[in-house]
């Protein structure tokens, strides 16, 4: 099956760890990207990357740090930096020969207490 | 004003009925446009793009006015499963660069 995997589901933490989010495509998709939503609010941009190696801030990359080694794998890791990390995190990918639409992991949400 | 505008909601309407969603973008260059279905504590899911021709899929009708800014999402003959908020995603630049993601409608349909 093609698809994005996000794990774990549910994450919790205590406040000044570090924390690392995984997400996997095997879609062979160039795009990775990940997304932060808090409850009724709109998905906003973590960090992107078109290509293996490169990456580029979102609106709100503070206190967050990505990597891009593979094509596959674009893992997230929210530092004791982020003043509020609870939140979901979505990953996604696209496709310039599939018209750039993005395509969404089933999210972690994690709790830092 | 916002990137990308929509009405929260939320929309209550019968089984049955026809519903239509509005979505409003400030820049005028952007380069495509896509509807997004996101159930609750969910990812969204791709609904569908949107053409400058309109187009449809099903009981799914997607409309583009680009001299009025905004784009629109009709569905008919609603089923209890489409409750669930609508995204309304704008793509500037027609490539990885800039998409942005409306804060989404939310839909209930009511037996």
């Amino acid at each position: 099956d093609g698809g994005i995997t996000q794990s774990p589901k549910y994450l919790f933490r205590k406040e000044g760890q570090n924390v690392t989010l995984s997400c996997e495509q095997n879609l062979n998709h160039d795009a990775m990207y990940w997304y932060r939503q808090d409850p009724g609010q709109g998905l906003r941009l973590i960090y992107y990357s078109q290509i293996v190696n490169d990456f580029q801030k979102g609106d709100i990359a503070e206190g967050y740090s990505v990597s891009r080694e593979k094509k596959e794998s674009f893992p997230l890791t929210v530092t004791s930096a982020q003043k509020n990390p609870t939140a979901f995190y979505l990953c996604a990918s696209s496709s310039a020969s599939g018209g750039y639409e993005q395509y969404f992991g089933p999210g972690t949400r994690l709790t830092v207490t | 004003r916002k990137e990308v505008e929509q009405d929260p909601g939320p929309f209550n309407v019968p089984e049955g009925a026809t519903v239509a969603f509005n979505c409003t973008y400030s820049n005028s260059a952007s380069q495509s446009f896509f509807w997004y279905r996101q159930d609750c504590r969910k990812e969204p899911k791709l609904l569908m793009s949107v053409y400058s021709s309109g187009n449809e899929d099903g009981r799914f009708t997607a409309q583009l006015n680009r001299a009025s800014q905004y784009i629109s999402l009709l569905i008919r003959d609603s089923k209890l499963s489409d409750s669930a908020t609508y995204l309304c995603v704008v793509n500037d630049f027609g490539g990885y660069q800039k998409v942005t993601f409306g804060t989404g409608t939310k839909l209930q349909v009511i037996p």
